[in-house]
């Protein structure tokens, strides 16, 4: 079964400490496409990064990274010396094909906050 | 350009009426996805369209709940009979095409009281 998890309900750390946050799937195609998310305390949901299945580099920017490791299937997220700014809920999703119908499902992890204590 | 925009941003409804959110996608994405969240809780996917068909209802949480999409345009969801349990924050989102990220609209609250 196509599954998000994301077994980490809240983090809380200090400004610039590191953190990471862990996101495992489980899915049965080979194609498949990862996503992180960011809600701030305002609400809105902002895309950061996609993943395709066969593209397994690690993606930094700025003071943020991914680490896509298909052998343990996660797409964990790390933010470097982290910031005040950076505290909110933050889902992976995957993406797979429907089998056959050319659409596409999305699953949701169920999302972990993220407090940044100054 | 401009992104997801949704209307209302809040509606406080009493028990028992019906309602409708709107949702109009960013120009030229072919898909769109209607979620519920609920306070402190995931995204609940309710329904999506590929143009203007919803191949998956079945998030859709009751025979109360419908949605349309006219063209690759605007998308309403009607909640008919509103219960209070409906209460939550209703998010669009609209995408290129289905494989790829997800743009969000800022939600509507729903109260249903």
């Amino acid at each position: 079964a196509q599954k998000v998890t994301q077994a980490q309900t809240e983090i809380s750390v200090v400004e610039k400490e590191d953190v990471t946050l862990d996101c495992v799937y489980e899915t049965r195609d080979t194609t498949y496409y990862l996503f992180w998310y960011k809600q701030p305390p305002s609400g809105e949901l902002v895309f950061l990064i996609r993943r395709n299945s066969f593209d397994e580099q690690n993606e930094i920017s700025g003071r943020y990274s991914w680490n896509f490791q298909k052998s343990t299937s996660s797409f964990n997220f790390t933010i470097t010396a982290s910031q005040v700014v950076d505290s909110a809920v933050y889902f992976c999703a995957l993406s797979e094909e429907r089998r056959g119908s050319g659409t596409y499902k999305y699953i949701f992890g169920t999302g972990t906050r993220l407090k940044v204590l100054a | 350009g401009a992104g997801v925009s949704q209307s209302p941003s809040n509606k406080v409804t009493e028990k028992g009426k019906d309602v409708e959110l709107r949702c109009d996608p960013i120009s030229g994405h072919t898909a769109l996805y209607w979620y519920r969240q609920r306070l402190g809780q995931g995204l609940e996917f309710l329904i999506y369209f590929q143009g203007n068909s919803a191949p998956d209802k079945s998030g859709l949480p009751s025979d109360r709940f419908s949605a349309e999409r006219t063209g690759e345009s605007v998308s309403t969801l009607t909640i008919q009979r509103t219960q209070q349990e409906d209460s939550a924050v209703y998010l669009c989102a609209s995408s290129l095409v289905m494989r790829h990220e997800q743009y969000f609209g800022p939600g509507t609250r729903l109260t249903v009281t």
